[in-house]
């Protein structure tokens, strides 16, 4: 988990209520991802980054949205949250895919249940 | 839909014992990797196999791929109780490696 910073680590909150993860990093990496985590389901991608305003969807993208202003942070939001996202949250970085190699560091993770 | 499918699901084994682990996937690849996951912890990496490449070792861990079945397999040897975790592939897409897609895992107990 080194270098990279998931907060909250956990979080409660309501249905329709809208709630924002921050991923840190200071390893200075170009790529950041945000998975979801859910018994069955493995782990899927929600958005990724790959530089300082430059995102993309994944493949659970419906009802998140992601910002990253800077190369160090990237935001997930859930703007209307609701109880099928409930789920484990990860942030990964990649230093990069240079010869096709994307090895992904991952944060601890941020358990979020919404009620 | 996911790439890596890993079977089986759950393994369970004696400390000593070997375990092997197998993922499967649908298309052609530049590489894939195996992750590990401690129970409440984030995936860690735990080494990559080029579709060019049949075999790798590193220390315990021994893979294999097979891109003409497209499967893979990550034999543990001497397997410890610290080895207890789950398992993960992680393959990308030829011609496209920004993304990374995961299998369900395979949730490995080693016991004492």
């Amino acid at each position: 988990d080194a270098g990279i910073t998931q907060s909250p680590r956990h979080k409660v909150t309501e249905t329709g209520t809208p709630v924002t993860l921050r991923c840190h990093q200071t390893e200075n990496h170009r790529y950041m991802y945000w998975y979801r985590q859910d018994p069955g389901h493995g782990l899927r991608l929600i958005h990724y980054s790959y530089g300082v305003k430059d995102t993309d969807k994944g493949e659970v993208s419906d009802g998140y949205s992601v910002s990253r202003s800077k190369t160090e942070d990237f935001l997930l939001t859930l703007e209307s949250a609701t109880s099928s996202q409930t789920s484990v949250y990860f942030c990964a970085i990649s230093g990069g895919t240079s010869g096709g190699v994307n090895i992904q560091y991952f944060g601890a993770g941020t358990r979020l249940s919404v009620l | 839909s996911q790439q890596g499918e890993e079977d089986p699901q759950a393994l369970s084994i004696q400390e000593g014992e070997n375990a092997t682990m197998n993922c499967s996937y649908k298309t052609s690849i530049n590489n894939l990797q195996w992750y590990r996951q401690n129970s409440g912890r984030g995936l860690v990496h735990l080494i990559l196999i080029r579709s060019n490449e049949r075999e790798k070792h590193s220390g315990r861990l021994r893979v294999t791929l097979d891109t003409s079945k497209k499967s893979s397999s990550l034999l543990i040897t001497a397997s410890r109780a610290a080895d207890t975790a789950s398992y993960f592939c992680a393959t990308d897409i030829q011609g496209g490696s920004e993304k990374l897609v995961f299998g369900k895992g395979t949730k490995l107990t080693v016991n004492p």
